[in-house]
């Protein structure tokens, strides 16, 4: 069965502190992807990336940062974390350029930054 | 990327059949209709996906009218799991990137 597991369910960081959420998969997938999805909001999009070192600006990527050095793991990194940063944060693959091409999420990463 | 609407929610009951219909004006001749189905805590789960026509899998069938401009998931005979949010998007595999609108609430009742 497909997997995509996120390191942390909850955690709960300081204003100013740098926080990592780590995200793996496991089928091979070239596209991943970081959404955060707060009530009212829906999902949005934060950065994607097509391949090893590669990354993409989503919709709202201002005070977040990325890093893919193997094809397998996604990071998303909060350089200083504000309480405007609390939200669940939600990772997903997918295959490339397939005419089914759908998302594959983990079960998320409830963040609170006090 | 096609912007989607869809109710913000809908009430039904166990065993009845439940149409959920989006709009998207602006379709693009490379997009597909795509549905995702949430529940609380969770990350979205994949149900359905189509071009054109009528698609039909275990869980689920999409319509999608000849001009594309909007689709119907149509859910059979529900039950009390389905309660869930259900998401329309508009996916363009060669932009590779997904943009979810609000969801549908959909709760179903006894």
């Amino acid at each position: 069965d497909v997997k995509v597991t996120q390191s942390s369910r909850y955690l709960v960081k300081r204003t100013g502190e740098k926080v990592f959420l780590e995200c793996v998969q496991d089928m091979d997938h070239e596209n991943m992807f970081w959404y955060r999805q707060d009530p009212g909001l829906g999902l949005r999009l934060i950065y994607f990336s097509y391949d090893v070192k590669m990354k993409e600006k989503g919709d709202i990527p201002e005070g977040y940062s990325v890093s893919r050095e193997k094809k397998e793991r996604f990071s998303l990194i909060l350089e200083s974390a504000s309480t405007n940063q609390t939200s669940m944060y939600l990772c997903a693959s997918s295959l490339p350029g397939t005419s089914n091409e759908k998302l594959f999420f983990g079960s998320g990463t409830q963040l609170s930054v006090l | 990327l096609a912007k989607t609407t869809q109710p913000i929610s809908m009430d039904s009951y166990e065993g009845q059949e439940v149409n959920i219909t989006c709009s998207h004006n602006n379709i693009a001749t490379n997009d597909y209709i795509t549905w995702y189905q949430q529940f609380p805590s969770q990350g979205p789960r994949f149900i359905i996906q189509g071009y054109k026509t009528k698609v039909t899998n275990e869980v689920a069938s999409l319509f999608i009218p000849a001009d594309r401009k909007s689709s119907t998931l149509s859910l059979p005979r529900v039950s009390l799991s389905d309660t869930a949010v259900y998401y329309c998007l508009v996916v363009n595999t060669n932009a590779g990137k997904s943009t979810f609108g609000d969801g549908t609430t959909l709760t179903v009742k006894p």
